[in-house]
């Protein structure tokens, strides 16, 4: 069963770095055709996907938000973190992470619960 | 970047109706249209991939269809646990993009 949960602070403050972490089960990150995605949902509105790391260490990036954002792996622990940088209050969502597979044409297939992030002073 | 256009934003209908949601885009895309699930206070559930692969567990009334520039999600015979806010999602050069939603209501 493949399941994914994000981890990270409820409450970051303005300009400061968030670090969100998806620990995942069910399946490994070096298994060829195997990605994980980030996505954020803020309050009452649409998904955004933010970045994306794949099997071999290859990383996309939202074309508006690249220069805030990093993604990596550990494949030893089954995790992956995302950092953003400089937040503002714009930045308050639900952040997911969610399997991406190629033989899926790249689909999320599966994602966590989420967690919600709140950007504030 | 390429832009996704759902139609309509809102649709209300009853239990039992057919309903179709639009997904447009600005420019000729390839199969990689993807079509998600929301209900309120949970996550998105992939529904649909490849434009017209229904993802394993998920009932037979959804369906998929499209090519080039318009997609449609197709639900057969609403049930109630259908009424939800539906999105979907392309892949471009690994750019991600997710339309505007449709939120499905009871009528």
């Amino acid at each position: 069963q493949v399941t994914l949960r994000e981890s990270g602070p409820a409450l970051v403050k303005p300009t400061q770095t968030l670090t969100l972490t998806c620990t995942f089960s069910g399946f490994s990150l070096s298994t060829s055709g195997m990605c994980v995605g980030w996505i954020r949902q803020p309050p009452g509105k649409a998904l955004e996907w933010l970045a994306l790391i794949d099997w071999d260490d290859d990383k996309y990036y939202s074309t508006s938000l690249r220069t805030r954002l990093t993604i990596s792996k550990d494949t030893s622990k089954n995790q992956v973190v995302l950092t953003m940088t400089n937040m503002d209050p714009v930045d308050t969502a639900t952040y997911y992470c969610a399997r991406i597979t190629i033989p899926g044409l790249y689909s999320m297939d599966v994602w966590g619960k989420g967690t919600a992030v709140t950007v504030s002073s | 970047d390429i832009q996704l256009t759902q139609s309509p934003s809102f649709l209300s209908a009853s239990v039992g109706d057919r309903v179709t949601i639009t997904c447009r885009a600005s420019q000729g895309i390839s199969s990689y249209l993807a079509w998600y699930q929301q209900k309120p206070g949970e996550a998105p559930k992939l529904l649909i991939y490849g434009a017209s692969t229904l993802q394993s567990g998920v009932p037979s009334r959804f369906s998929g269809s499209g090519f080039g520039t318009e997609f449609t999600l197709t639900i057969s015979s609403l049930q109630p646990e259908d009424f939800a806010t539906y999105y979907c999602q392309h892949l471009n050069s690994y750019l991600y993009t997710f339309g505007q939603g449709t939120k499905l209501e009871i009528k």
